[in-house]
């Protein structure tokens, strides 16, 4: 079974550009997430999609955030304008389901440099 | 008070030795409980989940005491591929529909020949 693919592996920006993370979950989750992990810390949850609608946005950054899951499948998290403090690795999970039990599953991750 | 607290460590052990964490939580309603193991510059991956009853999978073994609103992890024998970051995280349920993972910051483990 593929896993979750995110797409680019590495990204470096200059401060006050825009940048794009691509995220394709595992085939029938209908649950996906967007992680933001800085360097020694744990992953924070930044956005969570139930199918194609938001279930928990209280910490994504909507003034230079936005995240979609347009037909509840692929997702994009965009940021725009970046700062340094925005360097970190952007993770995107999935799970099947909406049951608290199920495992979830990482991608790779995109890791973001902001100059 | 953090949601999910851990110590960072590292904790540096030898091979064969049994090393113990700790996870406290702040959140009385949080519903499930789970160890995640992240290697250097890899994504977190399941370990295991934690258990009321307690559970044990091999050399590991993961406990939960909701009084006291903490999860433990013990690891016996242990091994240098044992070596890695062990992240704690507890679900909450929402406003809405969905769950929302809260991971700890990590507890790190070396394991030295």
């Amino acid at each position: 079974e593929a896993g979750v693919a995110q797409s680019p592996r590495y990204k470096i920006i200059e401060k006050r550009q825009s940048v794009a993370f691509w995220c394709n979950p595992i085939s029938g989750h209908a649950t996906l997430y967007w992680y933001q992990q800085i360097l020694g810390q744990g992953p924070k949850l930044l956005i969570q999609f139930q199918n194609n609608g938001v279930v928990d946005d209280s910490q994504l950054p909507k003034d230079r955030f936005s995240a979609e899951r347009l037909k509840g499948v692929d997702s994009t998290l965009k940021i725009q304008p970046a700062k340094l403090e925005d360097s970190a690795v952007y993770l995107c999970a999935s799970k099947p389901g909406q049951s608290s039990y199920n495992e979830q599953f990482f991608g790779p991750g995109t890791r973001l440099t902001v100059l | 008070r953090k949601e999910v607290e851990q110590d960072p460590g590292p904790f540096n052990v030898p091979e064969g030795a049994t090393v113990a964490f700790n996870c406290t939580y702040s959140n009385s309603a949080s519903q499930s409980f789970f160890w995640y193991r992240q290697d250097c510059r890899k994504e977190p991956k399941l370990l295991m989940s934690v258990y009321s009853s307690g559970n044990e999978d091999g050399r590991f073994t993961a406990q939960l005491n909701r009084a006291s609103q903490y999860i433990s992890l013990l690891i016996r024998d242990s091994k240098l591929s044992d070596s890695a970051t062990y992240l704690c995280v507890v679900n909450i349920a929402g406003e809405g529909q969905g769950f929302s993972f809260i991971f700890g910051k990590g507890t790190r483990l070396l394991v030295k020949p």
